[in-house]
């Protein structure tokens, strides 16, 4: 059966510039995380999604990050005026429900920031 | 102090041996815990949960000690396949705004074992 997917899987970006990561979750999971993992590091949590409603944004780095799931399926993270220590691999990941379901992640989107 | 710390690793062993990881976590309000497998370069997959009582998955051991915050995972009989990093991960209930509250997976940094012939 599909799983999370992500796109694109590489993105290369110059300091400064936008980039809008995609996330495609199971079809049905109402929960959607996003998760950040520098190279050699676990990864990191930055938002959490029930449905359309973002319920936990305490890991953005920054105000330059935005994520939305304006229709409780398909997510977008944004990263506006990107900068070299935002290279990372963003990870996405979607669960049946809340709770302590099991998490499943989608390959992850790789971005250098030059 | 990070909330989960792992043995730094790397290790590397021959096949057929038994390897531990060890994971020790700060927050006492952890509700469940795991084992997550991250191959190079792939994203991490739920290799185990870890029940107080211990519990074992073919040649893979999991043990969570609640009162000293640990946790352990054994391999047995280690396979060249089991080279991965291997993802000490606790379930954290925390509060949100408006009165909610979300589980939250929190990571350790992730011991690398390589398995050699």
């Amino acid at each position: 059966g599909a799983g999370v997917s992500q796109s694109p899987r590489y993105k290369v970006a110059k300091r400064g510039q936008d980039v809008a990561l995609r996330c495609d979750p199971i079809s049905g999971h109402v929960s959607l995380f996003w998760y950040q993992q520098a190279l050699g590091q676990g990864p990191e949590f930055l938002t959490y999604f029930q449905n359309e409603a973002q319920l936990d944004k305490s890991g953005l780095p920054s105000d330059r990050f935005f994520a939305e799931r304006p229709e409780g399926s398909v997510s977008t993270l944004k990263i506006q005026r990107t900068q070299q220590e935002d290279s990372a691999v963003y990870l996405c990941a979607s669960s049946l429900r809340t709770g302590t379901y099991e998490q499943y992640f989608g390959p992850g989107t790789r971005l250098t920031v030059t | 102090r990070k909330e989960v710390e792992q043995d730094p690793g790397p290790f590397n062993v021959p096949e057929g041996a038994t390897v531990a990881f060890n994971c020790t976590y700060s927050n006492s309000a952890s509700q469940s815990f795991f084992w997550y497998r991250q191959d190079c370069r792939k994203e991490p997959k739920l290799l185990m949960s870890v029940y107080s009582s211990g519990n074992e998955d073919g040649r893979f051991t999991a043990q969570l000690n609640r009162a000293s915050q640990y946790i352990s995972l054994l391999i047995r009989d280690s396979k060249l396949s089991d080279s991965a990093t291997y993802l000490c991960v606790v379930n954290i209930l925390s509060a949100i705004g408006g009165g909610g509250s979300n589980y939250k997976l929190t990571f350790g940094k992730g011991t690398l074992l390589t398995v050699n012939p």
